[in-house]
């Protein structure tokens, strides 16, 4: 299993400004995974971070809006720059593990954008 | 592109029912699926992970089952409780591209 923390566990922001959020996981891990979701909305992929290379984006989602950092096996951060009302989501770090495969999730970061 | 349903959206049931809800994705090509509880404002809590080639899970009182050929997976919740009051995701995990894809989840009420 992975136990994933998340810090902050929820913010509100001024547009304009940018969050950096960081995702710790209990071990090491291949890839991690940033997910959106937005007030009543399913999650959706924003991208994958492999250690030791780039992001690998969604459709709709580009790496200046959401630059992303892996400088190990167990961290990441996810930044939302320039934020607008719009980007009032929850954040949730995931990771999957295991020969199984079992995806699992932070607690997520809830972020309010004014 | 993989497309998740569930049904029904929202379910409100009387304490100690029990319950299937409904999961169909559109793509068979898959590693495996599972679901997930996300109470309010939280994260997700995997519930169960079924293997393409499993036909079912079972972990307490949730039992999920999984057609992969039809597209189609079940979650069985038995003596149902008011603490399982939560949003219920399925999702499948697609060959190739490595990643999950959600429904929209069902909303589930179990009231005292």
């Amino acid at each position: 299993s992975a136990v994933i923390s998340q810090k902050p566990s929820r913010d509100i922001c001024q547009r304009g400004t940018s969050l950096t959020i960081q995702c710790q996981v209990d071990s090491q891990v291949t890839m991690m995974f940033w997910y959106r979701q937005q007030p009543g909305q399913s999650l959706t992929l924003i991208a994958t971070a492999n250690q030791g290379s780039e992001a690998t984006y969604e459709s709709g989602f580009v790496i200046d809006k959401f630059p992303i950092s892996r400088p190990n096996l167990t961290f990441s951060t996810l930044t939302v720059s320039n934020m607008s009302p719009e980007d009032s989501s929850i954040y949730l770090c995931s990771t999957r593990t295991g020969l199984e495969n079992i995806q699992y999730f932070g607690a997520g970061t809830r972020l309010s954008v004014l | 592109k993989q497309e998740v349903t569930q049904i029904p959206a929202a379910l409100s049931v009387p304490e100690g029912e029990n319950l299937v809800l409904n999961c169909s994705f559109t793509d068979s090509a898959i590693y495996n699926l599972q679901w997930f509880r996300q109470d309010p404002g939280k994260g997700l809590t995997s519930l169960l992970l079924i293997q393409s080639s499993q036909r079912e899970q079972t972990s307490g009182r949730l039992n999920a089952s999984l057609d992969k050929s039809s597209g189609r997976s079940t979650l069985y919740i038995a003596a149902s409780q008011p603490g399982d009051s939560a949003t219920y995701l399925c999702a499948p995990l697609i060959q190739g591209a490595q990643k999950l894809v959600f429904g929209q989840g069902t909303r589930l009420t179990i009231n005292p």
